[in-house]
């Protein structure tokens, strides 16, 4: 148990819609990561927020969007769903400052888009 | 950030040693290596991590050879339950992205 927590666990949506994940950083932690995982992938990096703001980026379109609250906690935002969103979305927090910062997981969310 | 390579899967048994070997030849003077495992649907989980030389916890071994072009996971004994998948990542302390490779599929047969 990582102390991360990430709700829901599943979810359905279809093309179009708009989906809001939530994690919940481990307890001490600033810094909260997300990544998708399509099957069979390795976790691909969307982004990063620490201190509320967004601390970096990966190669995905402005769709995702993100935010962090003061309770270090976070939520994850995509809009107009494709088909091609449907995968394991995993949130990690992590301790900015550490001489190298270890990132630790939540089980994540499945999301389907039919 | 360095690109890693690992092989895509490996078998054991029950008992056996493993080693699962990473190449990172470009990796930079200040980029750490770090492992983790994944079971089905659920989270990476941190294994170890570490600069050079050896470092061993509770649950595995790293070795680094002195060039640090290639790392290698040492898993004491494993049992059914290591049956996952293992990702070997390179990166700096500034990096705030980690880049996962497809990772090792490791079976573990009784």
């Amino acid at each position: 148990e990582t102390g991360v927590t990430q709700s829901p666990t599943h979810l359905i949506k279809t093309r179009g819609q708009q989906v809001t994940l939530r994690c919940s950083s481990q307890s001490g932690h600033n810094t909260v990561s997300w990544y998708q995982q399509a099957l069979g992938q390795g976790p691909q990096f969307i982004f990063q927020y620490y201190r509320e703001e967004e601390n970096g980026r990966g190669n995905f379109p402005p769709r995702f969007s993100g935010l962090q609250f003061p309770n270090y906690s976070s939520e994850l935002n995509v809009n107009a769903l494709e088909l091609d969103d449907s995968a394991l979305y995993l949130c990690a927090s992590s301790l900015l400052g550490q001489e190298k910062e270890t990132q630790y997981f939540g089980p994540g969310t499945r999301l389907l888009v039919l | 950030l360095a690109k890693t390579t690992q092989p895509i899967s490996m078998d054991s048994y029950e008992g056996q040693e493993v080693n699962i070997t990473c190449s990172h030849n470009n990796i930079a003077t200040n980029d750490y290596i770090t492992w983790y495992q994944q079971f089905p649907s659920q989270g990476p989980r941190f294994i170890i991590q570490g600069y050079k030389t050896k470092v061993t916890n509770e649950v595995a071994s790293l070795f680094i050879p002195a060039d640090r072009k290639s790392s290698t996971l040492s898993l004491p004994r494993v049992s059914l339950s290591d049956t996952a998948v293992y990702y070997c990542l390179v990166g700096a302390k500034e990096d705030n992205d980690m880049r996962f490779g497809a990772g090792t599929r490791l079976t573990v047969k009784p």
